[in-house]
Order: structure tokens, then sequence, then C-alpha cells
């Protein structure tokens, strides 16, 4: 079974540029998960999909990022204009929602520099 | 709010040997799941182990087993027989209902 693809692995940036990252989740998989990880910190979910619809976005910076996932498969997201503070690895993860204890599967992540 | 916290940034251990890293939460839910994750250089993350909040017993996978200890919010991980390999970042979560919530992890050093 392939796991949750995720491109590109690495992107730099300058700030106030625009960058889009994609993952496409494991297949079968309706929910997909985009997780920001700062370096010497836990992931920190952004936005959470149930095919293609949104669950919970609380945590996404609406005025700067933005997320679709508009055929319930792969997903895109996308940060405009970026901020120095946007540095990070983004991970994507999806979860089939029936299993019992719905385990998350992470992709390899973006790692994000903007200078 | 749901917290996670680990208060070992940073743990070593000899090949071989035993180590035992920390974490605690904080919740007022009664039923929800606890998650240990590994996360290599590489940067993927991968479950290591799992603990229903309901069940009473300890989970063990292989060389690696909980402490549960829900009265307490205590969910510690123990690696036994130490190998290279398990060095990495290692990260404690909750996830009730379905949103996981990551503590700040603890990089685990082996030692030949």
């Amino acid at each position: 079974e392939a796991g949750v693809a995720q491109s590109p692995r690495y992107k730099i940036i300058e700030k106030r540029q625009s960058v889009a990252f994609w993952c496409n989740p494991i297949s079968g998989h309706a929910t997909l998960y985009w997780y920001q990880q700062i370096l010497g910190q836990g992931p920190k979910l952004l936005i959470q999909f149930q095919n293609n619809g949104v669950v919970d976005d609380s945590q996404l910076p609406k005025d700067r990022f933005s997320a679709e996932r508009l055929k319930g498969v792969d997903s895109t997201l996308k940060i405009q204009p970026a901020k120095l503070e946007d540095s990070a690895v983004y991970l994507c993860a999806s979860s089939n929602t029936s299993g019992p204890s719905y385990e998350q599967y992470f992709g390899p992540g973006t790692r994000l520099t903007v200078t | 709010a749901q917290t996670v916290t680990q208060s070992q940034p940073e743990m070593s251990v000899q090949e071989a040997e035993t180590v035992t890293l920390s974490c605690t939460y904080d919740t007022s839910e009664s039923d929800y799941y606890l998650f240990w994750y590994k996360q290599p250089p590489s940067r993927q993350m991968i479950l290591v182990i799992r603990q229903e909040a309901y069940k009473q017993q300890n989970a063990t996978e292989n060389r690696f087993s909980v402490n549960f200890q829900k009265a307490a919010k205590s969910f510690s991980l123990k690696i036994s027989d130490s190998q290279l390999g398990d060095a990495a970042m290692y990260f404690c979560a909750y996830r009730s209902p379905w949103k996981l919530i990551f503590g700040t992890g603890t990089r685990l050093q082996v030692f030949p």
C-alpha cells in the first residue's frame, strides 16, 4: 500500500511570495489533515478535511493560508503572502475514519524556508 | 482545552538498555486515545503505540510499552533493549475525538 505522498520536499521562497504544497493521501482514506511543525515543536493541526468538506480549520491563518480538497482525494495548501514565521515543515496525514482508532498516517513533509 | 506536556527535551540511552520517556496531559474528557509517535531525522512520523483511555491494561508493542495512569493523567513510554534505530524525536499525542494534540517532543539519542 502506497503511503501519503507530498511534494515538493523542500521549498525556499522570499517573504511576501506565494507557495503551494500538494498532498495525495492513502487510497480510500476519507480524512486528510494538514499540520504545521515549527522547529523544536510538535505538529499543530491547521485544517482537517472529511472527503471534500472542512471539519476543522480553527487554527488556519485564513488571511494568508488556504486549502482545498476539490474531489475528496488530493489536497493543496497555499500560503500567500508568506511571512518569515511561516518557516516550518508542513505535514500531511490521512486516516480511514472507519478504523477503530482513526490512526493517522503521515507523509514525509515539505520543509519551507522563508527568507 | 486539552494540553500535552513532555518535560524531557532530550534523553539518552546505551544500546540494549531501557529508557522511559514521560508525558502528561490535561483533559476533562473520560474517553480518548493516547499515542506515541516516532519521527526519525527523515521527518516521517510513524505510530509507535496507542492506548485507549477506557482500557486499564497497558499497551505493548514488541519492545515498546506504556505506563498509563489515567487518574494521574500520565502516559509514559518504555523502550526496552534499545537499538541504534530507535534514535529519533518521540511525540506524545492526545486524540479526542478526531483532533491530534502533540507535545513538544523528546529527542532520544542511543549510544553504542
